[in-house]
C-alpha cells in the first residue's frame, strides 16, 4: 500500500530563513511521481513542485527545491529565503504510475514570523 | 492561463438532501478528479474519471455517491441523501494526461455544509 507521511504538524521560521519541510513516501510501484501542495488560508490548493522517480536531478521551481533521496524514501521541500507569504499549509502528495489518485500526507502548517 | 472552476463556492444543506457539486475542468484535459478535505484533515480521493467512465474510485466513494460529465465542459460530483460527515471541502481536479510528470489542476473547491 502507499503512504506519504509529514511528521511536523508545524512550524515557526524567521523570515528571510530557509525551511525544510520533510516527507518520506513508501510503495513499491518503481514509477511514481511526488507532488508539493500549499493550502494557504484562503483554502486553494496551489502546485509547487514535482519530481519523478526516475529522474536523475533533484526538482528546483524558483525558491522551491526538492530534495529527493530515492534510498531513504524521502521528498523533502526546501524553501529559500522564506517570505511570510509563504505561510500555509503544505501536502506532499504522491501518484505512482499505476493509479489514478493522488495520496497525501497530513500536512505541515508552515509560519513565517517576521 | 487555464484554469478549473467549480461551483458554488459554498453550500448549505439540510441532512438528507441531495447535492450536485460542479466543476469545469481545464478544455484540453482527459482525467478528472473528485478529492476532499474535512476541516483540519488530510485530503481524501473519491474518484477518477476518464473517457466517460469511472477509472478509479476510493472507499469513500460509496453508492451515495455518483459523478458525471453531462456536457463537453462539465464534470458533477452528486451526493444522494447528504449526512453531517459529509461536511467537508470537496476539490475538482483535471490533469491532461495520467502517467508520468501530469500535474493535477486543482479548481478553488466547494465547501459543502451540511446540518
Amino acid at each position: 500500500a502507499q503512504k506519504i507521511t509529514q511528521t511536523q504538524p508545524g512550524m515557526f521560521v524567521q523570515e528571510k530563513e530557509a525551511v525544510t519541510l520533510d516527507c518520506t513516501y513508501d510503495t513499491s510501484d518503481p514509477s511514481y511521481g511526488l507532488f508539493w501542495y500549499k493550502q494557504p488560508s484562503s483554502g486553494e490548493m496551489i502546485f509547487l513542485i514535482y519530481q519523478g522517480s526516475y529522474d536523475q536531478q533533484n526538482a528546483t521551481e524558483g525558491r522551491y527545491s526538492l530534495n529527493f533521496q530515492k534510498a531513504r524514501k524521502s521528498a523533502n521541500l526546501v524553501i529559500s529565503a522564506s517570505q511570510l507569504g509563504d505561510s500555509a499549509m503544505y501536502f506532499c502528495a504522491m501518484r505512482v504510475d499505476s493509479n489514478y489518485q493522488l495520496i497525501w500526507g497530513a500536512g505541515t502548517k508552515l509560519i513565517i514570523k517576521p | 492561463e487555464p484554469e478549473v472552476t467549480q461551483t458554488p463556492s459554498h453550500q448549505v444543506t439540510q441532512m438528507g438532501q441531495e447535492v450536485i457539486l460542479r466543476c469545469v475542468p481545464i478544455s484540453n484535459h482527459l482525467y478528472f478528479y473528485w478529492y476532499r478535505q474535512i476541516l483540519g484533515q488530510k485530503v481524501e480521493f473519491l474518484v477518477s474519471f476518464y473517457n466517460n467512465e469511472i477509472s478509479e474510485k476510493s472507499e469513500i466513494f460509496d453508492d451515495q455517491f455518483s459523478v458525471e460529465r453531462p456536457d463537453g465542459s462539465n464534470f458533477t460530483l452528486k451526493i444522494r441523501s447528504t449526512k453531517l460527515e459529509d461536511s467537508a471541502m470537496y476539490f475538482c481536479a483535471s490533469s491532461e494526461n495520467r502517467g508520468g510528470y501530469n500535474e493535477q489542476f486543482f479548481g478553488p473547491g466547494t465547501r459543502l455544509t451540511v446540518l
